[in-house]
């Protein structure tokens, strides 16, 4: 069945690494996308993407940047990492207007 | 001002009752989700409407576009219903990504 699937799903880093959260679908589906959600903000979108080699800034994109090689993937890399990035990280993908969601990861910045 | 509001924010009823929880927006949009989230965090679509009226099951969900509001409605509720609900808008003309609410953590008892 096809799916999408975030990796890993719980991570514990320090201030100031580079942190990459993996996001995979197995849909073929051109467009993604990927959120945060914080308590008191709800989801939020990060970056998105309509296809190979092309990447947008959401909301909120300071501190995270994406890259699309391919149709399947869309990694997250958080270039130094910082507290107020302790978030639940989300992955989407789409179709068109449907989106489908991932499992999250949960980051947490000590 | 978050551009979607959902109310109630919190909502605790009694198995069987009737669950009604509202969206509105402010801004143009080309589709409204609703969505579930259980514990354990996975987001799930409910819903994607554009206009009038659908039903799943025991769920319906509800759009005025001219209000710029819509309603999601749990008949003869269940405590498996119990989640939260998070609306969010696709704006007319922007990014595929969406705009969340904040979500609405309903409680069902038996």
């Amino acid at each position: 069945d096809a799916e999408i699937t975030q990796s890993p799903r719980h991570k514990i880093t320090e201030t100031g690494r580079q942190v990459t959260l993996a996001c995979h679908q197995t849909w073929n589906h051109n467009n993604m996308f990927w959120y945060r959600q914080d308590l008191g903000h709800g989801l939020r979108l990060i970056h998105y993407s309509y296809g190979v080699q092309d990447t947008n800034k959401g909301e909120v994109s300071d501190g995270y940047s994406v890259s699309r090689s391919n149709t399947e993937d869309l990694p997250l890399t958080l270039e130094s990492a910082a507290s107020s990035q302790t978030s639940v990280y989300f992955c989407a993908s789409s179709p068109g207007y449907e989106q489908y969601f991932g499992p999250g990861t949960r980051l947490t910045v000590t | 001002k978050n551009e979607v509001e959902q109310s109630p924010q919190n909502l605790t009823a009694q198995e069987g009752e009737f669950i009604t929880i509202n969206c509105s927006y402010s801004v143009g949009i080309s589709a409204l989700h609703w969505l579930q989230q259980h514990p354990g965090g996975g987001i799930v679509s409910l819903f994607m409407l554009s206009s009038g009226k659908k039903k799943h099951g025991r769920l319906i969900a509800t759009i005025n576009i001219q209000e710029k509001h819509s309603s999601l409605h749990i008949t003869a509720s269940h405590p498996r219903d119990s989640a939260v609900y998070i609306c969010a808008v696709r704006s007319r003309g922007g990014a595929d990504g969406l705009t969340f609410g904040k979500g609405t953590h309903l409680i069902i008892q038996p």
